[in-house]
């Protein structure tokens, strides 16, 4: 059973531009986190999503960040206009059941270089 | 606002001895505390949790300990081996809701000498 999969694992972006990063959850999984981690920083809360829903972005920035998970495909992190402050590693998660006490599976992240 | 906190950086230890990392926690809604193992160029991989039912918990190497009343807890690895060399988060869940979102604390690099 292959792991929680991220692509790509680096991405580098003039700013302004558009990054988007992409998290297949593990499979049977249909509860999705996506965590980010500034430098010599842990990793934060952004979204939790389910299937077609988004339950709880209270981590995200306002503006510019967006998220979806559809009902067929990966889970998308979506950054528009790009700035260097967005430099960092972003973390997906799954879990197959939405419990608090539910196991999350962390996928190996994507490196956002912003130039 | 900082609820997880790991105050060491960093911490060095001879194989064979005792690594004790240390976390505390200013939310007292979090009832449920997680243990994260991190290599470079990977996430995070669970390591040991503890409910607030508990003061302590083992398996294997690892044992968790939970002081709720000085909001604090510690991880000890025995005996500290070479591959246990990692950056170890500590995290809660954020208490009050139905799903896992977690709460993380800086991270210790843990470096663990032959």
């Amino acid at each position: 059973n292959a792991g929680v999969m991220q692509n790509p694992r680096h991405l580098v972006r003039r700013r302004g531009q558009e990054a988007r990063l992409r998290c297949s959850p593990m499979k049977g999984h249909s509860h999705v986190y996506w965590y980010r981690q500034l430098p010599e920083e842990g990793l934060k809360f952004m979204v939790y999503l389910q299937k077609e829903n988004i339950i709880d972005e209270s981590g995200m920035p306002k503006e510019r960040f967006s998220a979806e998970f559809p009902k067929e495909g990966p889970s998308i992190l979506r950054i528009q206009q790009v700035v260097r402050g967005d430099s960092a590693a972003y973390f997906c998660a799954s879990s197959e059941l939405a419990g608090a006490y539910n196991e999350q599976f962390f996928g190996p992240g994507t490196r956002l270089t912003v130039l | 606002d900082q609820q997880v906190k790991q105050n060491s950086p960093s911490l060095s230890v001879q194989e064979g001895r005792i690594s004790i990392l240390n976390c505390d926690y200013t939310n007292s809604m979090f009832d449920y505390f997680l243990w994260y193992k991190k290599y470079p160029a990977e996430g995070p991989t669970f390591l040991i949790s503890i409910s607030s039912i508990k003061d302590k918990n083992e398996d294997g190497r690892f044992t968790v300990f939970l002081n709720k009343s000085a909001k604090h807890l510690s991880l000890h690895i025995v005996p500290s081996q070479p591959g246990d060399s990692a950056v170890y988060f500590c995290a809660s869940n954020a208490g009050g809701t139905s799903y896992g979102k977690l709460t993380f604390g800086q991270g210790t690099i843990l470096t663990v000498h032959p």
